[in-house]
C-alpha cells in the first residue's frame, strides 16, 4: 500500500544553518506529495506542494523536489530560523483518492 | 481565508462518558476529515464525509462514529470514551475530492480520558 516514511526527529540547528529533512514515499501511480508544518499549539497548515515529477514545490524559503526515479520529496532550507521550530509532516495523496496519508513527523528545533 | 473550528482546545472526559467533538468550516467545502495525532504515528484518519449525511471509514474507524446533518458541520463522537482515545484530534476540510487539493486543518482538540 501507500506509504511515507520521513527521518526521525528531532533535528536541532543553530540559527542559519541549513536543513535537510528526508522523505521517501512508496505509492502506486502518480500522487501528489505535501509537506505540512504544525507549529506549536496549533493544527497543519500546508509548507508547500508538488503535483508531478520534478515539480519544485517552495515557499517561506523551503524547497522541496518531487523525485519520481529516488521516490523522494526531501525538504530543504538553506538559513533556518528560530521561528522556523515546529513539526514538519510528510504526505501523499495517490492519484485517484484526496485521502492524505502521512510520515510521522520531523520535530525541528531551532536554538539562537 | 479558510476558517477551520473545533469547538474545543482541551477536553478532559471519563471513561464510559459520551464525547462529542464539533468542527465547523466557513468555505463551503465538500469534503471534510477527522484524524487523531499521536506521538510517532503521525496523522491516521478516522472518517471523512464527502456530503451531507454521507460518511466513509478512514483507517481507524473503531470505537467512533460520526455526524454531518449540515455541508459546514462534522462531528466525530466517541460513544464510550476509553483512554487509549487520549489523544490530539484534527479536524480538516478541502474544496473537491482532487489529490492535488490543500486540506485546511482546524487548531484540534486535545482529548484527555481518565
Amino acid at each position: 500500500g501507500n506509504s511515507v516514511t520521513q527521518m526521525e526527529g528531532p533535528v536541532t540547528l543553530s540559527e542559519e544553518a541549513f536543513l535537510t529533512i528526508n522523505c521517501t514515499y512508496t505509492a502506486t501511480g502518480y500522487p501528489s506529495l505535501f509537506w505540512y508544518v504544525q507549529y506549536p499549539g496549533e493544527g497543519l497548515q500546508l509548507l508547500l506542494k508538488a503535483t508531478k515529477a520534478d515539480d519544485k514545490g517552495s515557499n517561506k524559503g523551503f524547497e522541496a523536489t518531487y523525485r519520481k526515479e529516488t521516490t523522494s520529496f526531501h525538504l530543504e532550507k538553506g538559513s533556518v530560523q528560530v521561528s522556523d521550530s515546529a513539526v514538519y509532516f510528510c504526505a501523499l495523496t495517490s492519484y485517484n483518492t484526496d485521502k492524505l496519508i502521512f510520515g510521522t513527523g520531523t520535530r525541528l528545533q531551532v536554538f539562537p | 481565508d479558510v476558517k477551520v473550528t473545533q469547538s474545543s482546545r482541551y477536553l478532559v472526559k471519563r471513561t464510559g462518558e459520551k464525547v462529542f467533538l464539533e468542527c465547523v468550516q466557513d468555505m463551503d467545502h465538500e469534503n471534510m476529515f477527522w484524524y487523531r495525532q499521536d506521538p510517532g504515528l503521525g496523522l491516521r484518519l478516522i472518517y471523512f464525509s464527502y456530503d451531507v449525511k454521507m460518511k466513509e471509514k478512514g483507517d481507524i474507524p473503531e470505537g467512533y462514529s460520526v455526524s454531518r446533518e449540515k455541508k459546514e458541520r462534522f462531528s466525530l463522537i466517541l460513544e464510550s470514551a476509553s483512554t487509549n482515545q487520549t489523544s490530539m484530534y484534527l479536524c480538516a476540510s478541502t474544496p473537491s475530492r482532487q489529490g492535488t487539493d490543500t486540506q485546511y486543518f482546524g487548531p484540534g482538540t486535545r482529548l484527555t480520558v481518565l
